[in-house]
């Protein structure tokens, strides 16, 4: 299975500050890197796919970057209902795997 | 807009099978370009991919799950099915059905249903 690691587990920051979260993969899988945004008692949200291309209807403020093993979340100016967790998703190799999640907080 | 809702009981007892079904709306299950699929969450942990199944009946379990994982689909009622055999506490999580797109076009999870919390105890 492919492991996919997060850092860091958890940010605080503060409204209109840049925030960047990062994910690994254990092997290369080219550019099969999805972001999904999860609010508490919520589903989660696609955010980015192909680790750099924004969902429909999400804001521009959300990029993505990356490829192989190494890649980016970055939200450039943080806004209030950003306040969630975070989760990055391997879709190069079944089984698809997850992120364990960056819990991002308010400061 | 596509709508995907699941539905079961919320309760299984340890040894059972736990049965959910997702009923598609907005759009046809029949389709070329998705899989659909089943995700769990346990409650305060992280996401973990339980299977797809493609309308043709075509399947892909996780290898950890995959001795007790069924999955089904009905295209004449838009919904699939998932079924979890030999349930212990451990499996007690939130489940999510969703769709997913095709390897070729980067196989992300698009749309989600709203999520069932089904808790294992006797």
């Amino acid at each position: 299975d492919i492991q996919m690691t997060q850092s860091p587990s958890s940010l605080s920051a503060s409204v209109g500050h840049r925030v960047i979260i990062t994910c690994r993969a254990s092997q290369s899988i080219s550019s099969y890197l999805n972001w999904y945004q999860q609010k508490p008692g919520k589903a989660p949200k696609l955010l980015m796919y192909a680790a750099s291309s924004l969902q429909s209807g999400v804001p521009s403020r959300f990029s993505g970057s990356g490829s192989g093993t190494d890649f980016t979340l970055t939200i450039s100016s943080l806004q209030p209902e950003d306040f969630a967790t975070y989760y990055c998703q391997q879709s190069y190799s079944s089984p698809w795997t997850f992120g364990q999640g960056t819990k991002v907080e308010i400061k | 807009q596509l709508q995907l809702q699941e539905s079961g009981p919320g309760l299984a007892k340890p040894s059972e099978t736990l049965s959910l079904t997702c009923t598609v709306s907005g759009g046809s299950i029949s389709s070329l370009t998705y899989y659909w699929g089943w995700i769990r969450q346990p409650p305060g942990k992280g996401l973990e991919w339980i299977g797809d199944i493609f309308y043709s009946g075509t399947t892909y379990y996780n290898p950890s799950l995959k001795s007790r994982v069924t999955t089904s689909v009905d295209t004449s009622k838009n919904q699939f099915s998932l079924r979890l055999s030999s349930v212990t506490a451990a499996d007690t999580a939130v489940y999510y059905c969703a769709r997913r797109l095709q390897w070729e076009l980067g196989g992300a999870l698009d749309y989600w249903g709203q999520g069932i919390l089904v808790t294992v105890s006797s």
